[in-house]
């Protein structure tokens, strides 16, 4: 069936340090993988997506890479802040453009 | 460009009471998504629409919940009756449709239902 996986599903890191959270998806069809981010009491806003024609995609202190064979992808920030604290999702696109959401990862930075 | 509303913001209900929810989707945006959002969890597609047709509902207990988009703009999504269960963050989003590779859905605010 469709399904995402998200590890880890808390991440505590010091300010500066980078942070990684990666994801597996199970359908082969899947063509786009966006990264959310969600404050408390907000919204999910898109932060950075990718989709299957390339490998990797950089934005500023944010990157995310895609192993189609291994069916994983992962968000990478780099120099974390503060700011950076809320919880990120990962999903993917299936055949008919619905996203199958990760159950999200908790980063907290700390100052 | 204005975002996507939702409305009301917050709802407490009692078990076995009916709400509905409004939902206006950026402006030609042909799809249209409603999510389930439980506390700590990732949203879960409920239903989506293209234009005023069901595109995938599989996942939107019919028994209770019900949903439509007249016209192909608003939606509403109602729960009738209400469990506990039902308590949660209820995101609508809307997406181009994909023209020219553009995926992107975007999120509304949510409505917070808290079912006591």
């Amino acid at each position: 069936g469709e399904n995402v996986e998200q590890h880890p599903s808390t991440l505590s890191v010091q300010e500066g340090d980078s942070a990684v959270i990666k994801c597996t998806y199970s359908d082969s069809a899947s063509n786009y993988f966006p990264w959310y981010k969600q404050e408390l009491g907000k919204r999910p806003q898109l932060i950075i997506d990718i989709r299957s024609n390339v490998g990797e995609k950089k934005d500023q202190r944010i990157a995310v890479t895609l192993n189609k064979t291994a069916k994983h992808f992962s968000l990478h920030i780099t120099e974390t802040q503060p700011e950076d604290s809320a919880v990120y999702f990962c999903a993917a696109k299936v055949s008919t453009d619905k996203l199958i959401f990760g159950t999200g990862t908790r980063l907290q930075v700390f100052p | 460009e204005a975002g996507v509303a939702q409305s009301p913001r917050y709802k407490i209900i009692e078990k076995r009471q009916s709400v509905a929810f409004w939902c206006n989707p950026i402006s030609g945006h042909a799809t249209l998504y409603w999510y389930q959002q439980i506390l700590g969890q990732g949203p879960k597609l409920l239903i989506q629409f293209q234009n005023n047709g069901v595109v995938d509902d599989s996942q939107l207990p019919k028994d209770r919940f019900s949903a439509e988009r007249l016209k192909g703009v608003d939606s509403t999504l109602k729960i009738q009756p209400a469990k506990l269960e039902d308590s949660a963050v209820y995101l609508c989003a809307s997406s181009p449709l994909g023209l020219a590779g553009d995926y992107e859905q975007y999120f509304g605010p949510g409505t917070r239902l808290t079912v006591t």
